[in-house]
């Protein structure tokens, strides 16, 4: 069965700085989603990726999938107490979609003043 | 639509009690999906339907776990009985396919603490 790591597992940064969280999975990418969810409360679709070296962005979070390294990665310009909460990488388990997602265990981030 | 609809947010019971989760679905989603979250495990898909008809329920933990869609708009989750270890959130999810595609629209969850 496909599993999803993501890296790392918590991050605590200082409002304004960047960061970077990953998603690798142990099988072929077919399509990678990207979650947030505020603590809680439940998940909150952020984007979604298909195709090998597509790139999304949505206010300052930006998207990306690396196909042959079956890797996604999230990044956030200058971080705001809003961008706090859990983020979780979803995947399609097969090429066709019949499968639900599964999903990585989450980063937790936290931004302070 | 108000979205999916989970109920109670929190529950707190004691060991050796049945417990029933609640859920509505997104009207003309036709997956529903229940997921757990845990620390440890992170959210594993327990169950989902399609039409009301159950597809897969290989991520049900043990037979003290049992889940019934009798009609489109609500769904049940029942642990009987209840032991700590069961301890998590439970999250219910809509959507019109399984794929991620269209989007997983999810409830606002159900705290369980098994004391």
């Amino acid at each position: 069965s496909q599993e999803l790591e993501q890296s790392p597992q918590s991050l605590i940064v200082q409002e304004g700085k960047n960061l970077t969280i990953n998603c690798t999975s142990s099988k072929t990418l077919y399509g990678l989603y990207w979650y947030k969810q505020k603590y809680g409360e439940g998940l909150i679709f952020l984007m979604m990726l298909q195709k090998g070296g597509e790139e999304k962005s949505h206010e300052k979070i930006t998207a990306k999938l690396d196909e042959k390294k079956q890797q996604s990665s999230l990044h956030i310009t200058a971080s705001q107490p809003s961008h706090a909460g859990i983020y979780l990488c979803g995947a399609d388990s097969l090429k066709w979609g019949n499968t639900p997602l599964v999903f990585g265990k989450g980063t937790r981030l936290s931004v302070i003043a | 639509d108000a979205g999916v609809i989970q109920s109670p947010r929190h529950e707190v019971t004691e060991m050796g009690q049945e417990v029933t989760l609640r859920c509505k679905p997104i009207s003309g989603h036709d997956y529903l999906f229940w997921y757990r979250q845990t620390m440890m495990r992170g959210l594993e898909l327990l169950i989902y339907f399609n039409n009301n008809v159950p597809i897969d329920d290989s991520g049900m933990p043990e037979d003290r776990f049992s889940a019934k869609m009798p009609n489109a708009s609500f769904s049940t989750l029942k642990i009987q009985p209840s032991e700590p270890r069961d301890s998590a959130v439970y999250f219910c999810a809509s959507s019109l396919f399984p794929s991620g595609s269209y989007g997983y629209t999810f409830g606002s969850g159900t705290r369980l603490t098994v004391v």
